[in-house]
């Protein structure tokens, strides 16, 4: 298993506004992945990043709206820019350790005024 | 289109059994995986099956038919904490995870 950790674990933040938020993992992980779950929702995913390469993007979700960054294999951020009321969700990412097991971060719940 | 279907709510006593059912559509299969989520938590992991039939693991237990795009998680001697939201997702052929939208299980005294 992995130990996951999102730093905010929740913010609420003004329309217009960005707010970066940072994913640490305990041990070294290859395959890393961010989703959105609005109240209510399944889980969306929004994009996979993996060290090394550039995101990939889910359809809906472009670079300029939420830039990930992956600078090595323990870490990664999701931004997301340009804050409206529709972006308020709960964020979370999440790591893959074997072809079958992905184990989530505690999530990061926005709210957006 | 993909598509997974899953009920969106179940209500079980105490003690009992509920199975819980995930019927999918999708491009491709690697697997189905099975999680549950409580209240404001993120998801957690409880099982996976890529091949047909029956795996048990302590008081729940997942089926797969692949044939039928099916599969159920059967959840014995229910507790009250097993009250959460479980979550059906398919990989699909490009490794993706494919959601439901979840199934909310009430428990009750």
């Amino acid at each position: 298993s992995a130990v996951i950790s999102q730093k905010p674990s929740r913010d609420i933040c003004q329309r217009g506004t960005s707010l970066t938020i940072q994913c640490q993992v305990d041990s070294q992980v290859t395959m890393m992945f961010w989703y959105r779950q609005q109240p209510g929702q399944s889980l969306t995913l929004i994009a996979t990043a993996n060290q090394g390469s550039e995101a990939t993007y889910e359809s809906g979700f472009v670079i300029d709206k939420f830039p990930i960054s992956r600078p090595n294999l323990t870490f990664s951020t999701l931004t997301v820019s340009n804050m409206s009321p529709e972006d308020s969700s709960i964020y979370l990412c999440s790591v893959g350790l074997a072809e079958y097991e992905q184990y989530f971060g505690p999530g990061t719940r926005l709210t957006v005024t | 289109g993909q598509n997974i279907d899953q009920p969106t709510e179940m209500t079980a006593t105490e003690g009992a059994i509920v199975q819980i059912n995930c019927t999918y559509q999708t491009s491709g299969f690697n697997g189905l995986f099975w999680y549950q989520q409580h209240a404001g938590e993120a998801p957690t992991f409880l099982s996976y099956n890529v091949l047909d039939g029956l795996e048990e693991k302590g008081r729940f237990s997942s089926f797969l038919s692949r044939s039928k795009g099916y599969s159920y998680l059967l959840l014995k001697e229910l507790q009250m904490k097993d009250s959460a939201s479980y979550l059906c997702a398919v990989m699909d052929s490009n490794y993706q995870l494919i959601w439901g939208a979840g199934t909310k299980l009430i428990i009750k005294p």
